[in-house]
Parts: C-alpha cells; structure tokens; sequence
C-alpha cells in the first residue's frame, strides 16, 4: 500500500483566485490521479498526473481550469485557477505504488475546498 | 457516467453478516471489480477487488457471479466502524471508474 498526504487539508477561497492542492506519497508509484468529489456526491476522476509530461486530462475537465504538476515518482500539485462558488468541492489525489503487481489505488484524505 | 448500479441505503444489525449488491452487466473482459469505502470526511479505503474468481481477504469477501455482472460484497461480522459509504467500481489499466455507492448504516 502507500501513504498518502495532502495540504492544505481544507481552504476558504475568494472568487477569481487560484489554489495550488499538493499530493505526497511516501513511496515511488507508477501513476497518480486526480479526482474531485462534489458535495453529497461520488468520485470524478479529473486527470492522470504523469510523471515528466502533461497530465491526462478526462472529458469536462481542461488544462487552463485544472493545470497539473508530476515533478518525480512521489510528488504531485493540482491547482484550481480562477475559482467559482462552483468548485467548491473534495479533492483528492490517488496514487497505484510501483512494484506491487497490481493497479489498486491508494487515496490522500483530500482537500475540502470552498469558494465564496 | 457509472458502469455499476448499487442500492442507494442499506442497513445492518451489528455482528450480523453484510451483503452488499453490486451490478455490472456492461463489464468488459480485462475490467476488474473493486470495492472501496469512504467514511465521513476521509479520503476512500481500499477493501478488495477481483476478476473472475471469488477473493478474500482480512476485512471482507468477494463474490463474482460465473458471467461477471455481478457480484456482493460481504462483511462477515458488521461493526458500528463499517457504517460508510461502499463503493462498486470498475477498473483495468490504473483507471478507476466510481460507482455512486451504497450508503451502509451499522445499527446496535
């Protein structure tokens, strides 16, 4: 399994402005993801962080709104650029360890964001 | 949208057996099954996953149906702890696609 963290735990945003979410694993994984979790809802996979080279990104979501950083194999950052009441949500960053013979996700506690 | 259908609520008496539903007549050939739960205000918990064959391991069981469209997952002896929301999901490849989960309430 791995362990994952993030910061900030939580944040009050003002619209307009950006927040940078970052992701730590405290072991090497092949692939991290990102996925953000609106209220009373399920789990939306937002992008693929890959390691050296541009995210992945899943339909709906784009580069300009949601622009991801992979600097190494345990570290990634996920911004939410000029904000709206309507990314108030979870996010949460997941990440399958290296080594391990399978693709099972680990998950950090996420990151509750509101924007007013 | 989800590939899984799951009841919405289910509940269960404490130190009773578990059995929670899932639907997946849609599945495709290398997609596994994973199970994850999200307690409150937590990021969500791996339980267990499986291809064809039933799994088992120290938190629950998993029961695959002979043509993969289904499968239950069970939690042997329920606990006020297990009181979340349980997600069916499936995945190949690293990808994970979420089901919109059923909500177990542990009752004493």
């Amino acid at each position: 399994s791995a362990v994952i963290s993030q910061k900030p735990s939580r944040d009050i945003c003002q619209r307009g402005t950006s927040l940078t979410i970052q992701c730590q694993v405290d072991s090497q994984v092949t692939m991290m993801f990102w996925y953000r979790q609106q209220p009373g809802q399920s789990l939306t996979l937002i992008a693929t962080a890959n390691q050296g080279s541009e995210a992945t990104y899943e339909s709906g979501f784009v580069i300009d709104k949601f622009p991801i950083s992979r600097p190494n194999l345990t570290f990634s950052t996920l911004t939410v650029s000029n904000m709206s009441p309507e990314d108030s949500s979870i996010y949460l960053c997941s990440a399958t360890p290296s080594g391990g013979g399978t693709d099972t996700q680990y998950f950090g506690p996420g990151t509750r964001l509101t924007v007013l | 949208d989800a590939k899984t259908t799951q009841p919405p609520s289910m509940d269960c008496a404490e130190g009773r057996a578990a059995n929670l539903p899932c639907n997946h007549s849609t599945i495709s050939g290398n997609e596994y099954v994973y199970w994850y739960r999200q307690i409150h205000s937590q990021g969500p918990q791996y339980i267990i996953h499986g291809l064809k064959n039933n799994e088992t391991n120290e938190m629950a069981s998993l029961i695959i149906t002979e043509d993969r469209k289904s499968s239950t997952l069970i939690l042997p002896h329920a606990t006020l702890r297990d009181t979340a929301v349980y997600y069916c999901n499936l995945g190949s490849q690293g990808n994970l696609i979420f089901g919109k989960g059923t909500k177990l309430s542990v009752k004493p």
